[in-house]
Formats: structure tokens, C-alpha cells, sequence
């Protein structure tokens, strides 16, 4: 069975401190691993797939790297805007329409 | 452009009532998702729509029946709510040349 787990559940950081969120997935052919971003009320919003071992996605302080059997979202000097919880997803390639989400890392940037 | 848009946003209802959430996208979408999303756990996917004219079950379609009443539109109905469907149900479109997923703002439904 595919699963995705990801850790921590929850994370407070100071402005400026940099940190990796986690998430760890069991899937019999990764065929892409998503990165979301959800804002309270609101729906989750695209930032990075990941497709192979190695590969590494970067977008401003945010930094996606992905291994076979986990991904990383590195957060470089944080800001209070990045407090989000931050959402992770794989795609099997023998269930091409259902992506399996994790539960996701509440982040917190506090000033 | 509006992306994905969902109505209504917040809808209560009692047990045995029905209803359907309806969404809609402006991208030229072929696939249409619905998901529920439960406190502590991930996005569940309930049904999809690979394309118009076709829908399929998910994770967790038990209670729920879809319509993909044309390629710009997918509804999620409820036949006879129970309390275990409070939820927030989120719609979501992907293009064909793509694996990336666009999401509504969500539907908050409570069942009492």
C-alpha cells in the first residue's frame, strides 16, 4: 500500500533560522513527488515536483531535493510569510490519476 | 482567469439531507479531482475524472456520487449526509501534459 508520512507535525521557527521538513514515502514506482503549500482556509498551491533520485527543485527560500525514499523541503532563512503547512504527495506510476498526500508539517515563523 | 473556483464555501447540513458541491475550472482541463480533507490526516481522494464523460472511484468514494457534466465542470454529490462526511472537500484540475495539480478553495461542510 502507498503511503506518505511527514515529520515534523509541527514546527516553530525563529526568523532566520533555517530547517528541513521531511516526508517519506513507500510507493512501488514513483512516478512524481509533489510539494504544496496551504495557507489556513484555503487550498493547497502547487510549488515543486520532484521526478528522480538527485533531483533538486529551488524556488526562493524554498529548496526540494528527493532521494528513493524521501524528500527533503529545505527552508533558508525564514520569514514570517512562509508560515504555511506545507503539504507533501507521490504519484505511482501504476495509479497515474491518485496522488496519496501526507498529513502535512504545520510551519511557524514567528518575528 | 479564475483557476478553480467551488461552491458553496460553507454549507450545514442535518443527517439524511442532500446536496451537491459544485466546482469549475477555466484551464481546458482535462482531469477533475475530488478530496476530503480530515484533521490530522492527508488529502483523500474520494473521485476522479481522467476526462469528460468518464469518472472513477478513489480512496474513499463510499457516500458520494460525480458528475462530469461537461469538461469545464464536476460535481460531488451527497445522497443522504452522515456526521462522518463533516469535512472540507477541496476540487482540483490537471492538464494532459502535466502532473500538477490546481486546487479550488475548498467546501467546509458540516453534518450534524
Amino acid at each position: 500500500e502507498d503511503q506518505v508520512t511527514q515529520s515534523p507535525e509541527a514546527l516553530r521557527l525563529q526568523e532566520g533560522e533555517s530547517s528541513s521538513l521531511n516526508c517519506s514515502y513507500t510507493v512501488s514506482g514513483l512516478r512524481g513527488l509533489f510539494w504544496y503549500r496551504q495557507d489556513p482556509g484555503k487550498g493547497p498551491e502547487f510549488l515543486f515536483t520532484l521526478y528522480s533520485a538527485g533531483e533538486e527543485k529551488e524556488k526562493e527560500r524554498l529548496k526540494a531535493t528527493l532521494t528513493k525514499k524521501e524528500s527533503f523541503l529545505h527552508i533558508t532563512a525564514p520569514k514570517p510569510e512562509d508560515s504555511a503547512t506545507y503539504l507533501c504527495a507521490v504519484q505511482a506510476r501504476n495509479y497515474g490519476q491518485n496522488f496519496v498526500f501526507g498529513p502535512g508539517t504545520r510551519l511557524s515563523v514567528l518575528p | 482567469n479564475a483557476g478553480v473556483t467551488q461552491t458553496p464555501k460553507f454549507q450545514v447540513l442535518k443527517t439524511g439531507q442532500s446536496m451537491t458541491l459544485q466546482c469549475a475550472q477555466d484551464m481546458n482541463h482535462n482531469s477533475m479531482y475530488w478530496y476530503r480533507q480530515d484533521p490530522g490526516m492527508g488529502l483523500r481522494l474520494i473521485y476522479y475524472s481522467a476526462s469528460e464523460g468518464t469518472t472513477d472511484k478513489g480512496e474513499v468514494p463510499n457516500g458520494y456520487n460525480v458528475s462530469r457534466l461537461n469538461k469545464r465542470e464536476f460535481s460531488l454529490r451527497l445522497e443522504s449526509a452522515a456526521p462522518s462526511q463533516t469535512s472540507v472537500y477541496f476540487c482540483a484540475s490537471r492538464g494532459q501534459n502535466t502532473d500538477t495539480q490546481y486546487f479550488g478553495p475548498g467546501t467546509r461542510l458540516t453534518v450534524l
